[in-house]
C-alpha cells in the first residue's frame, strides 16, 4: 500500500448507528487530518493530529470522535449522527503539520445517514 | 481571516482549448503557501503544486502552468490544449499557521468544476 488510504470507502448508516472511519497513512508522516467536504461547499478542517496530540478541534460537534493511536492512523468514531452529516470524509497526511509541509489526501469515504 | 475565492463555479471546454483556472486569496501573514489540488470523480484530492509567499516566479509542468501575482493576490492555473482526462474539480487553497502553535491549515476555495469535451 501506498500514500493515503481509507476505509470504508462508502458507508449508509442510520442516525442510532455507531461506526467508525479509518485513515492509515505510509508515508512516514507525523501529522493527519480529517476533512468533511459537504456538496456545494468549501472542505471543512474538522481535525489535527500532530505526533498523535490533537492540535485543532475545529468546533465540531461531539458525535464526531477522532483517534490517533499511532502517527500512521487516525479514526473517526460516528454515533447518532444527523442527515446532514452526509459527505465525503477525506484523511489527509502531512510530515509535520507545519506552513511549509504538502498535505496529501486518501480517496475519502462517502457517508450516506439516513 | 484567511479566504480564498474561485469565482468560476463551472467551466466547460472542447478538447484541445486552453482554459484558465482562477484563485484570488486574503491573507494578513507574510508568510503562506498556495497550492493546487485536483479531485477526479473518484473523490481523492491529487497534489498538483506548492508555491510560497517569496517565490513570484511561475512555473510550468508539462501542459500546466501557474501565474503567482502577489500585487493582485492571485495564484492562477491554466491547462494547455486541454484533454478529456483534465476533467476534475479543482481547489486553490492556502497554508496559514494556527493562532497559537507552529501547526498549520488549509483553507480552500469552493473549487472549480472543469468539463472538457470530446
Amino acid at each position: 500500500e501506498t500514500g493515503v488510504t481509507q476505509t470504508p470507502r462508502h458507508l449508509v448508516m442510520g442516525m442510532t448507528n455507531k461506526k467508525s472511519l479509518k485513515c492509515e497513512q505510509h508515508l512516514g508522516h507525523n501529522a493527519m487530518y480529517w476533512y468533511k467536504q459537504s456538496a456545494k461547499k468549501p472542505l471543512e478542517l474538522m481535525f489535527v493530529y500532530s505526533l498523535e496530540e490533537r492540535v485543532e478541534n475545529n468546533s465540531v460537534p461531539s458525535r464526531f470522535s477522532p483517534e490517533c493511536p499511532n502517527s500512521s492512523h487516525l479514526f473517526l468514531h460516528l454515533h447518532t449522527l444527523q442527515p446532514e452529516d452526509s459527505a465525503l470524509y477525506l484523511c489527509a497526511s502531512s510530515q509535520e503539520g507545519l506552513i511549509t509541509d504538502t498535505q496529501y489526501f486518501g480517496p475519502g469515504t462517502r457517508l450516506t445517514v439516513l | 481571516a484567511q479566504k480564498v475565492t474561485q469565482a468560476q463555479t463551472e467551466i466547460s471546454v472542447v478538447e484541445k482549448e486552453d482554459v484558465t483556472l482562477d484563485c484570488v486569496y486574503e491573507t494578513r501573514d507574510t508568510t503562506y503557501y498556495l497550492f493546487w489540488y485536483k479531485q477526479p470523480p473518484s473523490g481523492e484530492l491529487v497534489f498538483l503544486i506548492r508555491r510560497n509567499s517569496f517565490d513570484e516566479q511561475n512555473e510550468i509542468s508539462g501542459r500546466y502552468s501557474w501565474n503567482f501575482q502577489k500585487s493582485t493576490s492571485s495564484f492562477n492555473f491554466t491547462i494547455t490544449a486541454s484533454q478529456v482526462v483534465d476533467s476534475a474539480v479543482y481547489f486553490c487553497a492556502l497554508s496559514e499557521p494556527f493562532t497559537s502553535g507552529a501547526n498549520s491549515k488549509l483553507t480552500f476555495g469552493k473549487g472549480i468544476t472543469l468539463s472538457v469535451r470530446p
